[in-house]
């Protein structure tokens, strides 16, 4: 059973802000939400995490809502090497058997 | 340079014998997992180990076996006993140990098997 909700492709021209939505209804209160990215082919690689709180990195920002129901991954500024497939995992502790990762959102950067 | 390989990139066999799929980690991470992804899915779980000599089944561990008999090293079989096994398969490792919190997964590049 998905824990997350993803729309299954977006686009974005190169340069500007590429915000990837992620619903989690059923969000408990000690599960974290993560996202990764997967470039063809390749393995998935990390990209943020947070509980509560906005987050920021030097890939990304991640906003959750009050009621953490729903989060916002936001690319500053897209570049090509940005199209990927992005995944919104949602997990708690030790609970390796509930890590989903769904079909994600499939995001093509236009130059 | 701390990392997780997989290998052989690409592998084929035929269909009936078994295949071992090797992944190896430097990072000192208690936990691995294995995965399998199917064209234009996402991933789903096979088996993971939190610490070394145990391991649990995942989502879809039938016609799939591990050992964990080394840290670094989480070996996963696909036995002739798994109907469709042509896949991309994915290992990955964190640090998470058993009274851990699930955190950041690390990935491998990954092996496409081909079973003709």
């Amino acid at each position: 059973d998905a824990k997350t909700t993803q729309p299954p492709s977006m686009d974005c021209a190169e340069g500007r802000a590429a915000n990837l939505p992620c619903n989690h209804s059923t969000i408990s209160g000690n599960e974290y939400v993560y996202w990764y990215r997967q470039i063809h082919s390749q393995g998935p690689q990390y990209i943020i995490h947070g509980l509560k709180n906005n987050e920021t990195n030097e890939m990304a920002s991640l906003i959750i809502t009050e009621d953490r129901k729903s989060s916002t991954l936001i690319l500053p500024h897209a570049t090509l090497r940005d199209t990927a497939v992005y995944y919104c995992i949602v997990t708690g502790y030790s609970s390796a058997s509930k890590i989903i990762f769904g079909s994600g959102t499939r995001l093509s950067i236009r130059p | 340079d701390g990392g997780i390989t997989q290998s052989p990139k690409y592998l084929f066999r035929k269909e009936g014998q078994n295949v071992t799929l090797s992944c190896e980690q430097n990072l000192n991470h208690d936990a691995m997992y294995w995965y399998r992804q199917d064209p234009g899915q996402g991933l789903r779980l096979i088996y993971y180990s939190q610490i070394v000599n145990d391991f649990q089944k995942g989502d879809i561990a039938e016609g799939y076996s591990v050992s964990r008999e080394k840290k670094e090293s989480f070996p996963l079989t696909v036995t002739s006993a798994q109907k469709n096994p042509t896949a991309f398969y994915l290992c990955a490792s964190s640090i998470q140990g058993l009274a851990g919190v699930t955190d950041t997964q690390y990935f491998g590049p990954g092996t496409r098997l081909t079973v003709l």
